[in-house]
């Protein structure tokens, strides 16, 4: 019954990989989010999609590639990944702009 | 341009009261929030201000003048639980980005 969840919750792969990280939610929210947490603990944010649509892409380089197949999935592809990719990558969704969001538990990504 | 600014590293002692004080400067606002983050969880949503004036929920109030551009959560009868990362985040006006700030470590003490 797990509200927003991502998958997987640990990833460490070689520089020039690529992975993709899941996410799903359960809650019948619009909006869905994804933000990166480096090692400062800044939550920044990368892409936000409504009803499947992209509304957010904040000058992400484009090796990330987000896809939403429906409004209840956002997953998260990456490209020949770089050392600076390290960070731990959270998904989130809410349903209007008056709620906060609800957080994924977090994929740790460390890149070797 | 954004800009949020709140304390780095606050310390308080069991069952007293703490305010974490957040100042922005942002392009748009749309509401103010503020997230409880336990190390190495997510942050969970804790308050939401859009309006001037206090909110309070239990234990945790939050305070907004859109004015000043200013906000704190005010934290009463600390538990050691509340050893967290407070963060303040504010929503743009098209109400699909948030922008948060770099967090506010508290440390409870017995």
């Amino acid at each position: 019954d797990t509200a927003v969840s991502q998958t997987p919750k640990y990833l460490v792969t070689q520089m020039g990989n690529d992975k993709s990280i899941k996410c799903e939610q359960n809650l019948g929210h619009d909006t869905m989010y994804w933000y990166k947490q480096d090692s400062k603990k800044f939550l920044k944010i990368m892409f936000s999609y409504n009803n499947k649509e992209l509304i957010i892409n904040e000058t992400v380089p484009n090796r990330f590639s987000p896809k939403s197949p429906d409004k209840a999935h956002l997953n998260l592809h990456i490209n020949s990944l770089e050392l600076g990719d390290s960070a731990v990558y959270f998904c989130a969704s809410s349903q209007d702009r008056s709620y906060g969001y609800t957080f994924g538990s977090g994929t740790r990504l460390t890149v070797v | 341009g954004q800009n949020i600014d709140q304390p780095t590293e606050m310390t308080a002692t069991e069952g007293a009261i703490v305010q974490i004080n957040c100042t922005y400067q942002t392009s748009g606002f749309n509401g103010l929030f503020w997230y409880q983050q336990h190390a190495g969880e997510a942050p969970t949503f804790l308050s939401y201000n859009v309006l001037d004036g206090l909110e309070e929920k239990g234990r945790f109030s939050s305070f907004l003048s859109r004015s000043k551009g200013y906000s704190y959560l005010l934290l009463k009868e600390l538990q050691m639980k509340d050893s967290a990362s407070y963060l303040c985040a504010v929503r743009d006006t098209g109400g699909f980005k948030t922008i948060f700030g770099a967090g506010t470590r508290l440390f409870v003490k017995a």
